[in-house]
């Protein structure tokens, strides 16, 4: 059984540019929720998709958008990017509906740095 | 007020020693509660999770919920050097998809 992938492991950015992490979730699970996780601070909610739609979303602002494919992978999208958006963004898949979602297995994360 | 506070130490124990890690939380709402330990630029890896009040042990490790107090423990027995890492709660409501995670306990462990 796979586990939770995410592409790339790196990345560097500067101010005003677009950046788009990628996420494949664990074999069997429907349900992919991002994560933003600062130096320090625990992981953020940004959103989560089930079945293609979003299901769900904290308190970020729009230009951070997603997008779930048939296949249960994810991606995060981020427009417009900010020195404060350097951080590790994390995806996390889970079994089973939205909502009744307990338990979630997270990807080893894609490390953002913004110049 | 932050819906979940956690101490984010570090905490510096000798191998062998029992350790015991907390959250508080401020929405009684939340039932579900959840225990996950992240290495050093890793992602965070579920240790355990419970509903509601109780405790559950696996092995070395026992978590307990006091939702009169609305405080969480992870108790860590016999602490190895491999347990060294962040140690976060994390916690959720019956049908809510989102986790709130506190900011996480740093812990070594030491040889």
């Amino acid at each position: 059984e796979t586990g939770v992938t995410q592409s790339p492991t790196h990345l560097i950015k500067t101010r005003g540019q677009q950046v788009t992490l990628r996420c494949s979730s664990q074999s069997g699970h429907n349900t992919v929720s991002w994560y933003q996780q600062a130096l320090g601070q625990g992981p953020q909610f940004i959103f989560q998709y089930y079945r293609e739609e979003e299901n769900g979303r904290g308190n970020f602002p729009p230009r951070f958008s997603g997008l779930q494919f048939p296949n249960y992978s994810s991606e995060l999208n981020v427009n417009a990017l900010e020195l404060d958006d350097s951080a590790l963004y994390l995806c996390a898949s889970s079994p089973g509906t939205s909502g009744t979602n307990n338990e979630q297995f997270f990807g080893p994360g894609t490390r953002l740095t913004v110049l | 007020q932050k819906e979940v506070e956690q101490d984010p130490g570090p905490l510096s124990v000798p191998e062998g020693a029992i350790v015991s890690l907390n959250c508080t939380y401020s929405n009684s709402a939340f039932q579900y509660f959840m225990w996950y330990r992240q290495y050093s630029r890793k992602g965070p890896e579920l240790l355990m999770y419970t509903y509601s009040s109780g405790n559950k042990e696996d092995g070395r490790f026992t978590a307990q919920v006091d939702k009169s107090s609305k405080y969480i423990s992870l108790f860590i027995r016999d602490s190895q050097p491999s347990d060294s890492a962040t140690y976060l709660c994390a916690m959720k409501w019956h049908t809510g998809n989102q986790f709130y995670f506190g900011t996480g306990t740093s812990l070594t462990v030491i040889p």
